[in-house]
């Protein structure tokens, strides 16, 4: 059964703590990418990566980082520097072909500030 | 940043009627053209892609693309309940990133 999975699905982060949020993918696609949405706005990208052991800072990099050491995995850190972290985090994947590449989302994982 | 608007809705309509969710972009260099449909608490799944100037049929939803008005809209007809949920409208630029509107939120009344 193809398909993106995140996890978990809910996770509580402490002032202080950095978390890290599973993204993992068994389409074969080469291209992956981390999403944050607030309620009421639409998506904003953190980080992709187009191959293993490359990626490249999206619109709101700061406070976040990332590894692509398979090309299945695409885990998210959010580290204490990220000072409103709470939101629906998006992990999408693409063949990464260029122009036209449909990105296809996971479940998402819902961060909260305790 | 690429700018991606959308009518902000909520957009209400009786069952079986038609609604029409509009979308424009700022990026003239854009090629590519997506339409998410997103349910409260869900994650986006893709509903309709275009490419080209004119219209895309795909079942009962209809996207039309203009590239000169930098324009792009979403028709549901015969709208469901089912439907009801938040449309996204997205821009793929040419440097492959993927801009976001913030959505247009649909309800559809029996």
């Amino acid at each position: 059964d193809g398909g993106i999975t995140q996890s978990p699905k809910y996770l509580f982060r402490k002032e202080g703590q950095n978390v890290t949020l599973s993204c993992e993918q068994n389409l074969n696609h080469d291209a992956m990418y981390w999403y944050r949405q607030d309620p009421g706005q639409g998506l904003r990208l953190i980080y992709y990566s187009q191959i293993v052991n490359d990626f490249q800072k999206g619109d709101i990099a700061e406070g976040y980082s990332v590894s692509r050491e398979k090309k299945e995995s695409f885990p998210l850190t959010v580290t204490s520097a990220q000072k409103n972290p709470t939101a629906f985090y998006l992990c999408a994947s693409s063949t990464g072909q260029g122009s036209g590449e449909t990105q296809y989302f996971g479940p998402g994982t819902r961060l909260l500030v305790l | 940043q690429k700018e991606v608007e959308q009518n902000s809705g909520p957009l209400s309509v009786p069952e079986g009627a038609i609604a029409s969710l509009n979308c424009t972009y700022s990026d003239r260099g854009s090629q590519s053209f997506f339409w998410y449909r997103q349910y409260s608490g869900k994650s986006p799944e893709l509903i309709m892609f275009i490419y080209s100037n004119g219209d895309k049929e795909d079942g009962r939803f209809t996207a039309q693309l203009n590239k000169a008005s930098q324009y792009v809209s979403l028709l549901i007809r015969d709208s469901q309940p089912s439907d009801s949920a938040t449309y996204l409208c997205a821009v793929l630029s040419n440097d492959y990133k993927l801009s976001f509107g913030a959505g247009t939120t649909v309800t559809v009344r029996a």
